[in-house]
């Protein structure tokens, strides 16, 4: 299986500046890469797929880059709303897989 | 507005067993793939199998297959995560989310509110 290593495991950034999360995989996913957002108590939000297409309402602040092994889920600048947990899942080959996550805090 | 309806809190102890469901509603039931993720307390999201209601073509991860069963009622629109016998390590809340499209080659775009399941004796 496609194991995905995401860093850092905690990101501490102030608000109003950028963060970078990245997301890679054990084997090619190609572009079949997924980034979700979770807040405490409630489910995934989807962000962004095919590695690169924001989903339909997600702010222009989140975008998603890389293909093959390396992924890069950036935020221009941050919200409030915007500290918490992000994942990465790759729907390329079975079985899917998500990465452990990163926690965005201020 | 696409809806996924997941069954309240439950309480077992090890060894029983367990359905719990996932109603669908606002869009085309049988023609989207619907799957079942899982979240221990405190940790990250796991990818337990998806179904296609429309035929129940159903696709597991090693890590779940014959210790789950996928299931789905499509004349209620509806879709089942199922234990024969519990364990203590169930304990998670399960999620249940919708694909973007008919095929699997996609994300999980809608999701349920989760069930919280709770093993205990």
């Amino acid at each position: 299986e496609i194991v995905l290593t995401q860093s850092p495991a905690t990101l501490s950034v102030s608000p109003g500046e950028r963060a970078t999360l990245s997301c890679r995989a054990s084997q090619s996913a190609d572009t079949s890469l997924a980034w979700y957002q979770q807040k405490s108590g409630q489910p995934p939000r989807l962000l962004i797929h095919s590695a690169t297409i924001r989903a339909t309402g997600i702010p222009a602040r989140f975008s998603g880059s890389g293909s093959g092994t390396e992924f890069t889920l950036t935020i221009s600048s941050l919200q409030s709303e915007d500290f918490t947990v992000y994942y990465c899942q790759q729907y390329n080959k079975w079985p899917r897989t998500f990465g452990q996550g990163t926690k965005v805090e201020i | 507005e696409v809806q996924l309806v997941q069954s309240g809190a439950e309480v077992r102890k090890p060894g029983e067993s367990l359905k719990i469901s996932c109603q669908g509603s606002e869009y085309t039931f049988p023609y989207y793939w619907i799957g079942w993720v899982r979240q221990v307390p405190g940790k990250g999201l796991q990818w337990m199998g998806i179904i296609y209601p429309s035929d129940s073509d159903t696709r597991y991860s090693p890590s779940f297959e014959g210790q789950v069963t996928i299931s789905v009622d499509k004349s209620i629109n509806t879709a089942y995560l199922e234990w024969k016998s519990l364990k203590a390590s169930d304990t998670a809340t399960y999620y249940c989310g919708r694909h973007v499209g008919g095929s699997t080659n996609s994300p999980f775009e809608y999701w349920g509110q989760g069930t919280v399941v709770t093993v205990s004796s």
